[in-house]
């Protein structure tokens, strides 16, 4: 069964220009997240969706960033216009999910890494 | 924002050797879980810890959890080259959203 994919892997853009990042979950995976990894930390929550939901979207810079899951599915997570601190890895990732009751390992996309300029 | 707190930063150690990583966070939680990131394979889930339980094993890897203390360990038994990576906590509050601690880098040298 195929992972957690995304793409591109790998994106450099001018600043001020808009980029969009795909992934596409685990099919059955109703929990999808959006991650942001700089270098040397751990992974920060950008937005998750249960179903086509988004649920969590509290740290989610709401002036230039916005994502969509249309039927629930894949997912465009979208930056515009970009900036030089957006340089990043972005992460997908999706999960069984656990509503209320908790919820269960998270399987992870090899990552876009952008860079702007 | 990051919950979790690992420590140390960083670890070195020879191949053979026990590797035991600390993590602290501050809410409650509904579950604890750890992954393991290389540039190879990208973040991979190792265990998941509930909150009702104490200790748990997996291989090499053996979890504990102390919910009054706020803080987990992790330990990697007879450490491998392979098992050179950044580890991370993360937990689980109850509604599925997993938040991140900054990791440990471990390096195993042969």
């Amino acid at each position: 069964e195929a992972g957690v994919v995304q793409s591109p892997r790998y994106k450099i853009i001018e600043k001020k220009q808009p980029v969009a990042f795909w992934c596409n979950p685990i099919s059955g995976h109703n929990t999808l997240y959006w991650y942001l990894q700089n270098l040397g930390q751990g992974p920060e929550l950008l937005i998750r969706y249960e179903n086509e939901e988004a649920v969590d979207d509290s740290q989610l810079p709401k002036d230039r960033f916005s994502a969509e899951r249309l039927k629930g599915v894949d997912s465009t997570l979208k930056i515009q216009p970009a900036e030089l601190g957006d340089s990043a890895v972005y992460l997908c990732a999706s999960s069984l999910g656990g509503a209320q009751g908790g919820g269960t390992e998270a399987f992870f996309g090899q990552g876009t890494r952008l860079t702007v300029v | 924002s990051q919950q979790g707190e690992e420590d140390p930063q960083a670890l070195s150690i020879q191949e053979g050797e026990n590797a035991t990583m600390n993590c602290s966070y501050k809410t409650s939680i509904n579950n604890l879980q750890w992954y393991r990131q290389n540039s190879g394979r990208g973040l991979v889930h190792l265990i998941l810890i509930r909150s009702n339980e104490r200790e748990k094993h997996s291989g090499r890897l053996r979890v504990t959890l102390d919910t009054s203390k706020k803080s987990s360990s992790l330990l990697i038994t007879a450490s491998r080259a392979a098992d050179t990576a950044s580890y991370f906590c993360a937990t689980d509050g109850g509604y599925s959203t997993l938040t991140f601690g900054k990791g440990t880098m471990l390096l195993v040298s042969p």
